[in-house]
């Protein structure tokens, strides 16, 4: 069956450092996103990527980055960990038809101390 | 204002009785509109997709949508324990899937 796998699960790392998020997909799709979501705030979209090589700046972009360099990957980087992007990280796809629903990943915990 | 809006609850209703969900959203070209369910420690999982005016029915659960209004619901019929989760409200403008969730509506069902 088709899915979409983050890892790790669970990830503690310190302020300043870089992290990097995987994110991958056997449904082929070519629409991929990521989201934090935070009590209070729901999920907020950071990026997404609408095909290879494609990335686009969501609500809450900043300290993050992504590439897309194949359909099924889409990772998430932290360039300089920060305490205030400790939260719980989905990833999710989207198909190829307009308006199709949002697949999610199980999620990441980062933790920044 | 948030683009959508949805009461954060907590919604308590006894078993078997009908939980009503409400969610606004701000933007009129608004086109999709989705109902996902979180449980508490996992990922949200979709329950309902609703696209036209009107009612749609899936089970023991109903959207609604008005567009004239702005606003989507989310009726469950004979509620369970189980069917205690957080419920999110998502609202899509175009065709790129680019969805925008409320903070979500957590429903207590209690035996």
């Amino acid at each position: 069956d088709a899915e979409i796998t983050q890892s790790p699960r669970h990830k503690i790392t310190e302020t300043g450092r870089q992290v990097t998020l995987a994110c991958h997909q056997t449904w082929n799709h070519n629409n991929m996103f990521w989201y934090r979501q935070d009590l209070g705030h729901g999920l907020r979209l950071i990026h997404y990527s609408y095909g290879v090589h494609d990335t686009n700046k969501g609500e809450v972009s900043d300290g993050y980055s992504v590439s897309r360099s194949n359909t099924e990957d889409l990772p998430l980087t932290l360039e300089s960990a920060a305490s205030s992007q400790t939260s719980v990280y989905f990833c999710a796809s989207s198909g190829n038809r307009g308006y199709s629903p949002l697949h999610f990943g199980n999620g990441t915990r980062l933790t920044v101390t | 204002q948030k683009e959508v809006e949805q009461n954060s609850g907590p919604l308590s209703v006894p078993e078997g009785a009908i939980a009503s969900l409400n969610c606004t959203y701000s933007d009129r070209v608004s086109q999709s509109f989705f109902w996902y369910r979180q449980y508490s420690g996992k990922s949200p999982e979709l329950i309902m997709s609703i696209y036209s005016n009107g009612d749609k029915e899936d089970g023991r659960f109903t959207a609604q949508l008005n567009k004239a209004s702005q606003y989507v619901s989310l009726l469950i019929r004979d509620s369970q324990p189980s069917d205690s989760a957080t419920y999110l409200c998502a609202v899509n403008k175009a065709a790129g899937n680019k969805l925008t969730f409320g903070g979500g509506t957590r429903v207590l069902v209690k035996p």
